[in-house]
């Protein structure tokens, strides 16, 4: 069974930091683009940072270029999102999505709800 | 950035009768190698969104053939053949043509 399970996330005053983790299981995760898309509450979807199976390819929108990085650790099956200078509009549920081209099959974990509060 | 456009904003649909959601691109999905760069959504409420429909017109596994997508460089069309109940919720489309990809801001779903 599939699963990507995210972590990490919280309440954060604007300008904080976080890190957020997510666990993969049952694909092959080393072979597998990876990314982090947003929900903002009540919102549609954004596309955060994208990285490529061996993370040498990273790709971020404009609105968290030089705030956010994303990263991967392939032996542990593990993706992350570090987050710095944290602003209100980042609030939002936080998704990790796996790109698994071998089976056209895409996974999404469950989420995990970042607050930018004070 | 490429701006995706849906509508409508709303659709009430009938159990068991089609229905059928648009989405435009600002400029083509289309790359060299000829494929469009066009996947579809579904999000239920209080779940994650899921796959239907990647590169145009390719179903992900295990997804019912009653959804099929079609479409031109920008004009792209969801249908779903008879609607059920389990079908209830947003759908999005979404670019991976560019980065940055872009979703369309959703099409509500509901039972009439």
């Amino acid at each position: 069974e599939v699963q990507l399970v995210e972590s990490g996330g919280g309440l954060v005053q604007p300008g904080g930091s976080l890190r957020l983790s997510c666990a993969g299981s049952g694909f092959t995760f080393p072979s597998c683009w990876m990314s982090w898309v947003r929900q903002a509450p009540g919102k549609g979807l954004e596309w955060v940072a994208h990285i490529n199976p061996d993370g040498g390819e990273i790709y971020y929108v404009d609105s968290v270029k030089g705030r956010f990085t994303i990263s991967r650790d392939n032996a542990k099956y593990s993706l992350y999102l570090q987050m710095n200078s944290l602003r209100d509009e980042a609030t939002a549920i936080y998704f990790c999505v796996a790109w698994d081209d071998s089976r056209n099959s895409n996974y999404w974990g469950q989420g995990t709800l970042v607050t930018v509060s004070s | 950035d490429i701006v995706m456009t849906q509508s409508p904003l709303s659709l009430p649909v009938t159990l068991g009768q089609p229905a059928s959601i648009s989405c435009r691109s600002s400029q083509s999905l289309v790359k060299s190698d000829g494929n469009t760069f066009l996947m579809w959504f579904h999000q239920r409420p209080g779940q994650s969104p899921r796959r239907l429909i990647f590169n145009l017109s390719k179903r992900e596994p295990g997804v019912p053939d009653r959804f099929s997508g079609s479409g031109t460089g920008t004009d792209f069309t969801l249908k779903i053949s008879r609607v059920e109940a389990e079908d209830i919720g947003i759908y999005y489309c979404m670019q991976n043509c560019l980065w940055p990809h872009t979703f369309g801001g959703g099409t509500k779903v509901e039972i009439k």
